[in-house]
């Protein structure tokens, strides 16, 4: 079983549509959540962290926590075409003395 | 962005050549890692460093070495006993409650 698993992919919503990923992980110590989003060919762009149970808003993001079921997602809404590039899923793990574990990624397109 | 700078942008490697990556933040954040991310591929983790002068191995150790004297900063070397060096590596630093990313460098074997 991989530590972080995120949905796989390509995503596909048209535009002004809830685009929804999710995200399960393996380690109960894990206590940091955080979702990024990345275009082709740069860096990591950290769009929310959440560390509490339950939903965090911000702007047309919203990320949910579900601990005991070991799930987090992230819902965008009013999705647009820029919005289009590939979402990573990291869990910091505190058992792991503060290991930063990726998911595989999951590409969103979304169709003007 | 996030107050992390890796250098350089684009490196080139020749074989058999030891080549070193560099990334310091000012974040003030106790943690640092790295991870190579290969074309179509996820994030592999490297090395990661939760205090200064202590680092453990990540998923793909093998044919890299890191050293971390000051908070600041944790240099990769890239070693001659790495066989498939060419990628995109990116640093990152962490708090509590959150992880920025450098820019990356882009390394190429030529």
């Amino acid at each position: 079983q991989k530590e972080v698993e995120q949905n796989s992919g390509p995503l596909s919503v048209p535009e002004g549509a809830i685009a929804s990923l999710n995200c399960t992980y393996s380690d109960r110590g894990s206590q940091s959540f955080f979702w990024y989003r990345q275009y082709s060919g740069k860096s990591p762009e950290l769009i929310m962290s959440i560390y509490s149970n339950g939903d965090k808003e911000d702007g047309r993001f919203t990320a949910q926590l579900n601990k005991a079921s070991q799930y987090v997602s992230l819902l965008i809404r009013d999705s647009q075409p820029s919005d289009s590039a590939t979402y990573l899923c990291a869990v910091k793990s505190y058992n792991q003395g503060g290991k930063l574990i990726f998911g595989q990624g999951t590409e969103l397109s979304v169709k003007p | 962005d996030g107050g992390i700078t890796q250098s350089p942008k684009y490196l080139f490697r020749k074989e058999g050549q030891n080549v070193t990556l560099s990334c310091e933040q000012n974040l003030n954040h106790d943690a640092m890692y790295w991870y190579r991310q290969d074309p179509g591929q996820g994030l592999r983790l490297i090395y990661y460093s939760q205090i200064v002068n202590d680092f453990q191995k990540g998923d793909i150790a093998e044919g890299y070495s890191v050293s971390r004297e000051k908070k600041e900063s944790f240099p990769l070397t890239v070693t001659s006993a790495q066989k498939n060096p060419t990628a995109f590596y990116l640093c990152a630093s962490s708090g509590w409650r959150e992880a920025f990313f450098g820019q990356g460098t882009r390394l190429t074997v030529v």
